[in-house]
């Protein structure tokens, strides 16, 4: 399984952009990176996937270095309503598990 | 569509006794999943299905069965309720490689 480290929490402000990095050093080369939300209460749900370089939604943008080690999840212009854990995981297509990490609690302030 | 369904949304037990969580989906997803969540923590997985008929162990599958009868329901069964299997349910579906769509919970108390 590929293993996912992340910073178990991070606080910052509303308006603010948040940036939290997502380390995974044995990504396989079929391998997708994904993000999820949880809000205290509530299953994940998901945020945003991506392979290689960047892909942007509605909600994030998810930045994948060349060497595909890491990944970062930008939230723009977070406000207090962002405050959940945010889980990085790997999707591997040769497994049919799907595993969690610890995730990292965001707390906005306002 | 409903999405994943989840029943009861609450349930206390008492030590011992057995009873099944339910779930249904109604996206004719081949994956379902079942994780438990303890406060503060991640989720861990305890069964996952790759379709009618396929069951596998998760991370912490001891006191738990599943079974697949059919690509819409994935029941989980606990045998005989202890107290460290308080915790909060979640059931996921997906199909292979997609995004995993989770169930709203079911909040567990065993005395």
């Amino acid at each position: 399984l590929a293993k996912t480290t992340q910073p178990i929490s991070m606080d910052s402000y509303e308006g603010q952009e948040v940036n939290i990095t997502c380390s995974h050093n044995n990504i396989a080369t079929n391998d997708y990176i994904t993000w999820y939300q949880q809000f205290p209460s509530q299953g994940p749900r998901f945020i945003i996937q991506g392979y290689k370089t960047k892909v942007t939604n509605e909600v994030a943008s998810l930045f994948i270095p060349a060497d595909r080690k890491s990944s970062t999840l930008s939230l723009p212009r977070v406000s207090l309503s962002d405050t959940a854990v945010y889980y990085c995981l790997v999707l591997m297509n040769r497994d049919d598990k799907i595993i969690f990490g610890k995730g990292t609690r965001l707390h906005i302030l306002p | 569509n409903a999405g994943v369904t989840q029943t009861p949304k609450f349930q206390v037990l008492k030590t011992g006794q057995s009873m099944t969580l339910q779930c249904a989906q109604d996206m004719n997803h081949e994956y379902m999943s079942w994780y438990r969540q303890d406060p503060g923590m991640g989720l861990r997985l305890i069964h996952y299905s790759v379709g009618a008929g396929i069951t596998d162990q998760g991370e912490v599958p001891n006191g738990y069965n599943v079974s697949r009868s059919t690509t819409e329901d994935f029941p989980l069964r606990l045998l005989s309720a202890a107290p460290s299997q308080t915790s909060v349910y979640f059931c996921a579906s997906r199909t292979k490689g997609a995004r995993q769509f989770f169930g709203p919970g079911t909040r567990l108390t065993v005395l």
